[in-house]
């Protein structure tokens, strides 16, 4: 079935480090893909989103390529600040008996250390 | 922007009792959604609906069950409440035509159900 694998957490850097959390996929079809994050004690919210293959997602100084090749949406930042501290969910959507549906990670926490 | 409001931040309710799990959205979305979020499981989808008064179940509907009366609330009911339901409960809500819509979710800031 549809799924995302997501890297094991959490991940603790330094700010101003280098972020790469890996994210690979399994679905049929074409799905589009998403990063989420969340902040402590809030809901998720999007980060960002790429629909079709090679397309880039970018915000806030995160980015993400949609690799088909290679079934994978990993998520980059090249500076972490402390305030990136938070859980990111990768997610993909596919059309599943006529409905969009969204497949979650299971989350990768970023602890950011000033 | 979206505000999907979820009524409350934290409940605690015995076993056996019955629990209702409020949402609302003030953006017009046709689509509304029920995950729980338990750690190492991520997001689970309980139940989904993509026009009032139509509901679908999704991948853990055991248990739950579902309200949708008006287009901008959708309610999360727990028949009978049982610790295994212990959990962080998020709505959401998305833009959507019919029911194929690529649209990214607007969540809510989450209900944490202790059940005791």
């Amino acid at each position: 079935g549809d799924s995302v694998t997501q890297m094991e957490g959490p991940v603790t850097l330094s700010e101003e480090a280098f972020l790469t959390i890996n994210c690979t996929y399994t679905a049929t079809g074409y799905p589009s893909l998403f990063w989420y994050v969340q902040y402590p004690g809030e809901g998720l919210q999007l980060l960002l989103k790429a629909t079709k293959a090679d397309d880039k997602g970018s915000n806030k100084g995160f980015e993400a390529t949609y690799r088909k090749e290679t079934t994978s949406f990993h998520l980059e930042k090249g500076s972490v600040q402390v305030s990136d501290s938070a859980v990111y969910f990768c997610a993909l959507s596919v059309l599943n008996t006529g409905f969009q549906k969204l497949v979650f990670g299971t989350g990768t926490r970023l602890l950011v250390s000033p | 922007d979206v505000k999907v409001t979820q009524s409350s931040r934290y409940l605690v309710k015995r076993t056996g009792e019955k629990v209702f799990l409020e949402c609302v959205q003030d953006m017009d979305h046709e689509n509304m959604f029920w995950y729980r979020q338990d750690p190492g499981l991520g997001l689970r989808l309980i139940y989904f609906s993509y026009d009032v008064k139509m509901k679908e179940k999704g991948d853990i509907p055991e248990g739950y069950s579902v309200s949708r009366e008006k287009k901008e609330r959708f309610s999360l009911i727990l028949e009978s409440a049982s610790t295994n339901q212990t959990s962080m409960y998020l709505c959401a809500s998305r833009q959507g035509t019919g029911n194929r819509e690529r649209s990214p979710l607007h969540f809510g800031n989450g209900t944490r159900l202790t059940v005791t």
